[in-house]
């Protein structure tokens, strides 16, 4: 079974200016996680999909990120304007979600450098 | 909001010896799982907990969760360098029917020494 794919898997940008990242997550998961990571700290949760629609949100700086789930499958995150402390490991994860399974599956993650 | 919160944050052992990380949260879960990250790596899932009382070893390490306490256990038996790395816990709860909303707390830096 293919895990889930991230790209890219480096990163790096000036302050100000825009990127994106994009996830597959494994196939027929029906919820898919986008996590910030800052170097030293556990993954702090962005924004979650189940399916194509969003089911929290409340930790994703609105200003400057933005998400979508098309068709309820890959996922892209983007941030415009990228600010120093943009600067993390963005991961990827996605689960199938049944009554016995809501183990999350993390892809490699995009190390983001913001200069 | 949930809390998660393990112990030590950091900690140097030496091989061959035994030691316990500790995940404490504040909420009751039934669902608890620990992760390991390699530096520059991503999460990789050791231990998926799914009721009171449930254990399970792989290893040298054995996971234990008991949800009246709110509480998991990571013990590492006789460690071995390999078993250098961070650790995660992470308690998944249900915030109503249709969602569940993950909590990870701040990993466990474990250096093993020769």
């Amino acid at each position: 079974e293919a895990g889930v794919a991230q790209s890219p898997r480096y990163k790096i940008i000036e302050k100000r200016q825009s990127v994106a990242f994009w996830c597959n997550p494994i196939s027929g998961h029906a919820t898919l996680y986008w996590y910030q990571q800052i170097l030293g700290q556990g993954p702090k949760l962005l924004i979650q999909f189940q399916n194509n629609g969003v089911v929290d949100d409340s930790q994703l700086p609105k200003d400057r990120f933005s998400a979508e789930r098309l068709k309820g499958v890959d996922s892209t995150l983007k941030i415009q304007p990228a600010k120093l402390e943009d600067s993390a490991v963005y991961l990827c994860a996605s689960s199938l979600d049944s009554d016995r399974e809501y183990e999350q599956y993390f892809g490699p993650g995009t190390r983001l450098t913001v200069t | 909001e949930l809390k998660v919160e393990q112990n030590p944050l950091f900690l140097s052992m030496q091989e061959g010896k035994n030691y316990t990380i500790y995940c404490n949260y504040s909420t009751t879960s039934d669902r608890l799982y620990w992760y390991r990250q390699d530096p520059g790596k991503s999460l990789e899932s050791l231990f998926v907990l799914l009721s009171n009382g449930a254990v399970k070893q792989e290893g040298r390490l054995m996971a234990s969760l008991d949800t009246k306490a709110r509480l998991s256990t990571l013990h590492i038996t006789a460690a071995v360098h390999d078993l250098s790395a961070t650790y995660f816990c992470a308690v998944d709860w249900a915030v109503n029917d249709n969602f569940n909303k993950f909590y990870f707390g701040s990993g466990t830096k474990l250096n093993v020494k020769p």
